[in-house]
């Protein structure tokens, strides 16, 4: 089976911290990784893809570690409004292989 | 740009009652899927396609079928609705190995 393992959270942390979610992938051939946020009865959206060499997009900082099969999302300087669930996804594993697996999500609560 | 449509939001059935789901993406995006989501499992993939007359299960296909007649178009049909299937339905299209794009999901509530 192709799973996707997160840390279980859930994650309060204070405005103004720094957190960092961790996730491990099942599949050696996947191709596509990437970070999704969901908020409360919402949608998923895509956060960030995550490059090989890795990604910066403001606060936000993705790894990806291929030997290890390992992806990380750390946060800087903790917002109110980063408080969602993220969503680990794996996929794109061989040409024409579309299916995506998502982890079963970390919900993170940024505190006043 | 619509994106993905996905209707109805809200959906009461009684048990046994048929009904079917529907979601249009307007990306030209070869693969759909169907997930369903609820408290601590995460999103489980129902059904999906990679093109117009090509489907396939997913990880959780039993009591639902779909079909793929246009690249647009991909409803979920639920056959003969159980308690179980109570759930938040999501419906979502991307190119090969590209980030998905998510309908705004339906609350399907069986009683």
């Amino acid at each position: 089976r192709k799973e996707v393992e997160q840390d279980p959270g859930p994650f309060n942390v204070p405005e103004g911290a720094t957190v960092a979610f961790n996730c491990t992938y099942s599949n050696s051939a996947s191709q596509s990784f990437f970070w999704y946020r969901q908020d409360c009865r919402k949608e998923p959206k895509l956060l960030m893809s995550v490059y090989s060499s890795g990604n910066e997009d403001g606060r936000f900082t993705a790894q990806l570690n291929r030997a290890s099969q390992y992806i990380s999302l750390l946060i800087r300087d903790s917002k109110l409004s980063d408080s969602a669930t993220y969503l680990c996804v794996a996929g794109g594993s061989g040409a024409g292989s579309y299916q995506l697996t998502f982890g079963k999500g970390t919900k993170l609560s940024v505190i006043p | 740009n619509a994106g993905v449509t996905q209707t109805p939001k809200f959906q009461v059935l009684k048990t046994g009652q048929s009904m079917t789901l529907q979601c249009a993406q307007d990306m030209n995006h070869e693969y759909m899927s169907w997930y369903r989501q609820d408290p601590g499992m995460g999103l489980r993939l129902i059904h999906y396609s990679v093109g117009a007359g090509i489907t396939d299960q997913g990880e959780v296909p039993n009591g639902y079928n779909v079909s793929r007649s246009t690249t647009e178009d991909f409803p979920l049909r639920l056959l003969s609705a159980a308690p179980s299937q109570t759930s938040v339905y999501f419906c979502a299209s991307s190119f090969d190995g590209q980030e998905a794009f998510f309908g705004q999901g339906t609350r399907l509530t069986v009683v």
